[in-house]
C-alpha cells in the first residue's frame, strides 16, 4: 500500500524556518517524481516544488522561489521542504505528492498533510 | 502566468448530472487532471489525462476537454459526491514552468 506521510509542521514566527519531511513507502521511491502542494486555511490549492526521480530536475511556484528548497534521498525513501524566510501567507497545509514524472503527469497519491502556521 | 478558472460552486440534485468546468487559454492543448477533496482530507485524483478514470473511481465521474474549456462529469450525482473539485495542467509556457491547479468547485449534493 502507498503511504506517504508528512512531519515537521508546526507554529514558526515571521522570518523563520521550517524543514518538512515526506516519509514514503510501499513502492519504489526512487522511480517517482516528488511534489508539494499547499492549502492555505480555507483556500484553494497551490502547487509549491517538484522534484525529479534522480534530482535533475527541480522546480518551484515564484511564490517561493528562492526561499524554499526541495530535496529527496533516495537512500531514505524521504522528501524534504526546507522553508527559509517564512512568511504569513505561508500558512497552509503542505501536502506531499506522487507522479510518475515531471510535465504532463498526474498526482496519484497524497499524504494527510502537516500544517505549517507563521505567525508572531 | 496561466490561470485556470473554475465556477466556484455548483449545485445539484440527487440523481442528476453536475459538470464542472475548468477554463483555460487553448487548455485543449494540455492534459487536464481532476481532483477531488472532501472537508479535512487529502485531494484524490478522479479524472486523469483528460477522461481516463484512475481504479476504484465510478464510471458516473468522466471528463472531457477541447478549446479552452475543460469539463468533468459527475452522472446520477450522490450525496458522497458532495466536495470541492479543482482541475490541474502543467503550464510550460512560460520562462518558469510548473504546475497550476484551478480555482475550485464546491459542488453541494440538494
Amino acid at each position: 500500500e502507498v503511504q506517504l506521510v508528512e512531519s515537521g509542521g508546526g507554529l514558526v514566527k515571521p522570518g523563520g524556518s521550517l524543514r518538512l519531511s515526506c516519509a514514503a513507502s510501499g513502492f519504489t521511491f526512487s522511480s517517482y517524481s516528488m511534489n508539494w502542494v499547499r492549502q492555505a486555511p480555507g483556500k484553494g490549492l497551490e502547487w509549491v516544488s517538484s522534484i525529479s526521480s534522480s534530482s535533475s530536475y527541480i522546480y518551484y511556484a515564484d511564490s517561493v522561489k528562492g526561499r524554499f528548497t526541495i530535496s529527496r534521498d533516495n537512500a531514505k525513501n524521504s522528501l524534504y521542504l526546507q522553508m527559509n524566510s517564512l512568511r504569513a501567507e505561508d500558512t497552509a497545509v503542505y501536502y506531499c505528492a506522487r507522479s510518475k514524472g515531471l510535465g504532463k503527469y498526474y498526482f496519484d497519491y497524497w499524504g494527510q498533510g502537516t500544517l505549517v502556521t507563521v505567525s508572531s | 502566468s496561466y490561470v485556470l478558472t473554475q465556477p466556484p460552486s455548483v449545485s445539484v440534485a440527487p440523481g442528476k448530472t453536475a459538470r464542472i468546468t475548468c477554463g483555460g487559454n487553448n487548455i485543449g492543448s494540455k492534459s487536464v487532471h481532476w481532483y477531488q477533496q472532501k472537508p479535512g482530507q487529502a485531494p484524490v485524483l478522479v479524472i486523469y489525462y483528460d477522461s481516463d478514470r484512475p481504479s476504484g473511481i465510478p464510471e458516473r465521474f468522466s471528463g472531457s476537454n477541447s478549446g479552452n474549456t475543460a469539463t468533468l462529469t459527475i452522472s446520477r450525482v450522490e450525496a458522497g459526491d458532495e466536495a470541492d473539485y479543482y482541475c490541474q495542467v502543467w503550464d510550460s509556457s512560460s520562462d518558469h514552468p510548473g504546475y497550476v491547479f484551478g480555482t475550485g468547485t464546491k459542488v453541494t449534493v440538494l
